[in-house]
């Protein structure tokens, strides 16, 4: 199973982008790279996946290198509502019987400062 | 489209008891991951469910088990509970099994052990 690896936290000033990056580099072929949001008190919520380059909706953007071993994920113009942990996830795709875990490392916790 | 519930949302129980809590996936949604989140261990992975079959199990003792019915609908049981026990329980579904599904994931359960 792939780890990541995160900043515990970052801050920041609203208006501002913020790039969180997560190390993984025992990616495999097959995995996938997923970031979630958890805001305090509710399950996480998926922002975005992609496996390779870039990738863009209209909330965030992911950037992967060529090697796949990290991501960074960037929030255009963070506001106080974007205040949450965000976690960094390495899944395989075509998980064989038994095999297939998502595993959700510490995240990191974004504060937006006024 | 509802999104995922879970059942009950709070719950106080005894140490040596059990307890069972209830997920129901967003429709059309086969495959059910439960997870556990404390603050020492973050979320942890407990085990994942497609088409009533258990697919793979994180790494917690035997007194945690869980089901999935025809429905898709999934429980999870904690038997002879222990103080360590007490956590946010998470359910989430999915299309199919893989990294490349978005999970949504449920309120959480919010168990207490005294």
């Amino acid at each position: 199973l792939a780890k990541t690896t995160q900043p515990i936290s970052m801050d920041s000033y609203e208006g501002q982008e913020v790039n969180i990056t997560c190390s993984h580099n025992n990616i495999a072929t097959n995995d996938y790279i997923t970031w979630y949001q958890q805001f305090p008190s509710q399950g996480p919520r998926f922002i975005i996946q992609g496996y390779k380059t870039k990738v863009t909706n209209e909330v965030a953007s992911l950037f992967i290198p060529a090697d796949r071993k990290s991501s960074t994920l960037s929030l255009p113009r963070v506001s106080l509502s974007d205040t949450a942990v965000y976690y960094c996830l390495v899944g395989d795709m075509y998980p064989g019987a038994g095999s297939y875990q998502l595993t959700f490392g510490k995240g990191t916790k974004l504060s937006v400062i006024p | 489209k509802a999104g995922v519930t879970q059942t009950p949302r709070y719950l106080i129980k005894t140490r040596g008891q059990q307890v069972t809590l209830s997920c129901s996936p967003i429709s059309g949604h086969r495959s059910v991951s439960w997870y556990q989140q404390t603050p020492g261990q973050g979320l942890q992975f407990l085990f994942e469910y497609f088409s009533e079959t258990q697919r793979n199990k994180g790494n917690f003792p035997g007194r945690f088990s869980g089901r999935q019915f025809s429905n898709s609908r999934s429980e999870m049981n904690v038997s002879t509970l222990e103080l360590g026990d007490s956590a946010l329980y998470l359910c989430a579904s999915s299309l199919a099994v893989g990294s490349s599904y978005e999970q949504y994931f449920g309120p959480g359960t919010r168990l207490t052990v005294t």
